[in-house]
């Protein structure tokens, strides 16, 4: 069973870059997806982007142009980073993984708010 | 506005079936990768079904998935108090070449 914590800051102020950190435990970044999905406080989930074993991204249209999901120098961690954020970027946002067909394995969520 | 459209409740009482819709495209609910997460308050999503038909180990045979063309549906037969949840369709867009979401359909065990 692959077990997923993740952490980072949790309040940030307008422009400033979102970083958040998924390591893996009882697994390895290989064979899967790894993936980051948030859920605006009160509303539904949305697809961030997602990361596979070869190294290659995916990425939602209409964040792309603020997102970077990478692995990290230790081979069972993988990051998400959203620059420019404003308030609508308020959300708690998962880290997930799975094989091409789903996310089955979930982190607990990081409520991140950004607030002047 | 999601890609994917559900209808935003649903309700019954105990031991009753239930079915939620979830409508798209040939691109996302056509294609093979159509999944459905449960959402418990204050909880991470669980996988229920991949593939619009299969489940992972562990989860009840009670939930059951199909697709008919561009629409697909999530079953909940025998309905538990437990089962009250948020309820979401997920889906691979070969257009977009990611994953979009439905609305997510709340479910209320009367």
């Amino acid at each position: 069973q692959v077990h997923l914590q993740q952490w980072g800051a949790g309040l940030l102020k307008p422009s400033e870059t979102l970083a958040l950190t998924c390591s893996v435990y009882g697994g390895s970044l290989s064979g899967y997806h790894w993936g980051w999905i948030r859920q605006p406080p009160g509303k539904g989930l949305e697809w961030i982007g997602e990361i596979n074993h070869s190294g290659s991204t995916n990425y939602n249209p209409s964040l792309k142009s603020r997102v970077t999901i990478s692995v990290g120098t230790s081979k069972n961690q993988f990051s998400l980073r959203l620059s420019s954020v404003t308030a609508a970027d308020t959300a708690v946002y998962y880290c997930a993984t799975g094989a091409v067909a789903g996310y089955a394995d979930w982190g607990q969520g990081t409520l991140v708010t950004v607030a002047s | 506005q999601s890609v994917l459209t559900q209808p935003p409740s649903a309700s019954a009482t105990p031991g009753q079936r239930v079915t939620i819709s979830c409508s798209g495209s040939r691109s996302n609910v056509g294609s093979d990768y159509l999944n459905w997460y449960q959402q418990l308050p204050g909880t991470a999503p669980k996988l229920l079904i991949y593939s619009h038909t299969q489940r992972p180990s562990g989860v009840p045979d009670r939930f059951s998935g199909s697709k008919s063309g561009t629409s697909a549906s999530l079953a909940i037969s025998g309905l538990q108090s437990e089962d009250e949840a948020d309820y979401y369709c997920a889906a691979w867009d070969d257009s977009l070449n990611g994953w979009v979401f439905g609305g997510g359909t709340k479910l209320t065990v009367l």
